[in-house]
Order: C-alpha cells, then sequence, then structure tokens
C-alpha cells in the first residue's frame, strides 16, 4: 500500500505562472514532510520542509502547504522557471517510519 | 565538502549474477540509507545503516544486503539478480539519521539486468 501519494505523475505549467504540486498520505503517525527535486541523471535534492505543527512553510518562491485534517500536502512554486522543470517528490517521517516517498511529479515549465 | 559519492555511475548485469553498489557518505555523516527507483514506484527504501549496524529495513527480499564500515562507507549487494532489480539505485547520508533530518543523496547506480 502507498502511504504517500503522488497522483499527477506529470504537470505542464507556462513560464511566470503557478505550479502547484499535490501529495496526499495516509498514517497520522507522519509528523513531519519533505520535498525533493530530482534532475535527470543526478539525486534528489532537498528542496523545503514543514513539520505538522505548522501549516506552511515558505522559502523564496517555494511555499509547501499542510492540510493535516486531509491529509494532504501540497507545493507552490510562484513564478515558475524554465529550471524548475523536474521531478518533485514528496516524502513523510514519524513515528518508526523512516522517509516514505511518493511516486513523483514531473514539472515541466514552459517557456 | 564533498558529496555523497555513489560508485559505479552504471552496471549491466545477466540474470542470476551478483552486484556489489558502494556508497561513500558525506564527511561527519554517519546514516547512510539505501533506495530503489523504479518508474512508476518512486524511491523504495531498502535499509538505513547506522555505526555499522542496520537499524532500519525495507520490504525487499533477503537477495538484498548492505553493510557499513567504521568510516560509514557503505556497500549494497544483490544476489541471484532478476529482470525486475533493473532500478536507479540511490544512496543517501545524513548525520545522525533522525527521522526529521535532511538526507543528502547521491547521483545513483543505475543497474541494467539483462
Amino acid at each position: 500500500d502507498q502511504q504517500v501519494k503522488q497522483n499527477s505523475p506529470s504537470l505542464s505549467v507556462q513560464e511566470g505562472r503557478i505550479s502547484i504540486l499535490n501529495c496526499d498520505y495516509t498514517n497520522s503517525m507522519f509528523d513531519y514532510f519533505l520535498w525533493y527535486k530530482k534532475y535527470p541523471a543526478e539525486g534528489p535534492t532537498f528542496l523545503i520542509s514543514i513539520s505538522s505543527i505548522k501549516d506552511k512553510n515558505e522559502d523564496g518562491r517555494f511555499t509547501v502547504f499542510l492540510n493535516k485534517s486531509a491529509k494532504h500536502l501540497s507545493l507552490h512554486i510562484v513564478p515558475s522557471q524554465p529550471g524548475d522543470s523536474a521531478v518533485y517528490f514528496c516524502a513523510a517521517t514519524g513515528g518508526t517510519y523512516k522517509y516514505i516517498f511518493g511516486t513523483g511529479t514531473r514539472l515541466k515549465v514552459l517557456a | 565538502k564533498a558529496g555523497v559519492t555513489q560508485t559505479p555511475r552504471y552496471l549491466i548485469k545477466t540474470r542470476g549474477q551478483q552486484v556489489t553498489l558502494s556508497c561513500s557518505p558525506i564527511s561527519g555523516h554517519r546514516s547512510v540509507s539505501w533506495y530503489q527507483q523504479t518508474p512508476g514506484q518512486g524511491l523504495q527504501f531498502l535499509f538505513e545503516y547506522f555505526s555499522e549496524t542496520q537499524r532500519n529495513k525495507g520490504n525487499f527480499p533477503g537477495r538484498f544486503s548492505g553493510r557499513q564500515f567504521s568510516n560509514s562507507r557503505s556497500e549494497m549487494n544483490v544476489s541471484t539478480l532478476e529482470l525486475g532489480d533493473s532500478a536507479l539505485y540511490l544512496c543517501a547520508s545524513s548525520e545522525t539519521g533522525t527521522h526529521n533530518e535532511k538526507l543528502f543523496f547521491g547521483s545513483g547506480t543505475q543497474l541494467s539486468v539483462l
């Protein structure tokens, strides 16, 4: 069973517009969530994180929102740039669980 | 600081063979985790080592094993390779492996099983 789900395998957005990537989780034990970005032929790199005691965390163009009641988090990228084109993974940890990753969403930002 | 280094970058093996992958973590990092990435499956956790001891294990068959040395370097071994083992194998390190620590990934080893 997939405890962390990214239901959109791909997303295309025009440059300058907002990109919204979504992630759902099922396990209430998760208390820390992260987003990683992955370019081809490279390992994933950390982007932004959020603790379950918060509902929003912002870092420059990147904002992560957490809705605990819905067990849903989203990553907003504003404005989107062509260099943001990559695969984005959300991950959750907590309790005895170490880093459960979603299946990833491939973002393509069109110039 | 040098990043996480994985060798080799690419490997081609045939069914039934075994393979060993290597990972050197960031200096000072004592926790090393291994992940398998396949299309549509995301990153699947294999195992985590800390101070030469396996601390966590994912849901993979016993053909997948690993170890960690006193210098924190880690190796992963897959025996009796199957076609389905073709994947990108990623190693990640962190300082102590606590659950809210950032992971730093290597570029991975792309394994193809023919």
